[in-house]
């Protein structure tokens, strides 16, 4: 089982719905991380938090916007959604926001579908 | 473009051969790097990492190979088993990013 739990594991959401996927780990890290993923693809950056503060913003549209709580939990609440967003995913953790020479731990992903 | 890359994008093996999956990166400049095995309906999960200070590391029935050289770097799963079906990333670590290959998707055959 992974140390970084994600809720819900699947979603559908119409396009002009808001939801929020949530993510937490209890290991201490103090870096956290959004990717997507598409079927058969690598996950590909999307935001990353470091000390609850966002550091990087990999020019995500802004129907993405993410938010760290505190240092165990990463929320990214979705609005007006495409089609195309529809995808795995995926939050991931590492002891601190420089992660050089520290493996990123994931969590199992939501499965978000737009119809 | 990606700088982290794999060879081939398929890989079927017969249980209890060994596997070998590889990997080509472009940044020289890179010092560490990590494997992941992606299971279907899971997120990606640590196998093994490896510095760029080191050209061979082993874990539990796993060795990564680092060649600076040539920039390549291997995974190898020795006697594979059905659970060791899963696509397999590398990924370089540079400062806040991961860069992920293409993955190779490894089926093994009973």
């Amino acid at each position: 089982d992974t140390e970084v739990t994600q809720t819900p594991k699947h979603l559908v959401m119409g396009m002009t719905n808001k939801k929020s996927l949530k993510c937490e780990q209890h290991m201490g890290h103090r870096a956290m991380y959004w990717y997507k993923q598409k079927a058969k693809k690598p996950p590909e950056l999307m935001f990353v938090y470091s000390y609850e503060k966002l550091s990087i913003n990999e020019s995500v549209p802004s129907r993405f916007s993410p938010e760290c709580p505190n240092s165990s939990l990463l929320n990214l609440h979705l609005h007006a959604l495409q089609p195309e967003d529809s995808a795995l995913y995926l939050c991931a953790s590492s002891l601190t926001g420089t992660t050089r020479n520290q493996p990123q731990h994931f969590g199992d992903g939501t499965r978000l579908s737009i119809l | 473009g990606e700088s982290v890359g794999l060879h081939l994008p398929t890989l079927s093996v017969q249980e209890g051969d060994n596997s070998i999956i590889n990997c080509a990166y472009s940044n020289s400049a890179s010092d560490y790097f990590i494997w992941y095995k992606q299971e279907s309906g899971k997120g990606p999960q640590f196998i093994i990492d490896i510095r760029s200070n080191m050209d061979k590391r082993q874990g539990q029935r796993v060795t990564v190979l680092l060649n600076k050289t040539v920039k390549h770097l291997s995974l190898q799963i020795a006697a594979t088993q059905p659970g060791d079906s899963a696509v397999y990333f590398c990924a370089e670590n540079n400062d806040y990013k991961l860069s992920f290959g293409a993955g190779t998707t490894v089926t093994v055959r009973a």
